[in-house]
């Protein structure tokens, strides 16, 4: 049962560009959401939550847009670096603390 | 900074024999997890502890998993018979005292092959 899709298995973004990294949940219950960022042989690092009385948070360069009627979250990244490339994992969850992850996101940044 | 660590980063053994991956999780953490990951697939939650003993679990761990918090330390997750398709990065994630919004510090994983 996929609660969590991230439907773009890959993103390539040029250097200085926005890169937008979508995830949509099924479940109306969830109520907190995050998402993490995945380097080769390394595990997850968190990025940055959003609660679901919010529709924005920023930290930097990252802001996290939850739009609760579409059960659909975004991740922007402006400007993106090389660095940022990685995989991206959004996760939900609604009671307790089991993360329901989506299938994450290879975002490459070209230089 | 604290971090997760996990030993060993890659465990290989055949099918049917006990494996026990370690995890030493952040030492003023609460909460301990342990998820796993197939080659090309999503994280999945296999189970959550607090307090010295399970507070969640997926339906994924059956009776052959089980996890241990032996000391003060370690957090353990034990496969009683492995099998092919136990094949995965297994990553342990530790969170602190608010158990509703902590965010979860993942450690870098044990990459486990069943032959």
């Amino acid at each position: 049962d996929q609660q969590v899709k991230q439907n773009s298995p890959s993103l390539s973004v040029q250097e200085g560009r926005i890169s937008i990294l979508n995830c949509d949940y099924t479940n109306s219950m969830f109520d907190y959401f995050l998402w993490y960022k995945k380097y080769p042989a390394e595990g997850p690092t968190f990025l940055i939550s959003i609660s679901s009385i919010k529709d924005k948070n920023e930290d930097g360069r990252f802001t996290v847009f939850l739009n609760k009627s579409a059960k659909h979250l975004s991740l922007h990244i402006v400007p993106s670096q090389p660095g940022d490339s990685a995989v991206y994992f959004c996760a939900a969850k609604y009671t307790g603390n089991q993360f329901y992850f989506g299938t994450g996101t290879s975002l490459t940044v070209i230089p | 900074e604290p971090e997760v660590t996990q030993t060993p980063s890659h465990q290989v053994t055949q099918m049917g024999q006990e494996v026990i991956l370690r995890c030493v999780p952040i030492s003023n953490h609460l909460y301990f997890y342990w998820y796993r990951q197939i080659l090309g697939q999503k994280v999945e939650f296999l189970v959550s502890f607090y307090n010295n003993e399970i507070s969640e679990k997926s339906e994924i761990f059956d009776d052959q998993f089980s996890v241990e918090r032996p000391d003060g330390s370690n957090f353990t997750l034990k496969i009683r018979s492995t099998k092919l398709e136990d094949s995965a990065m297994y990553f342990c994630a530790s969170s602190g005292i608010d158990r509703g919004t902590d965010e979860q510090y993942f450690g870098p994983g044990t990459r486990l092959t069943v032959t």
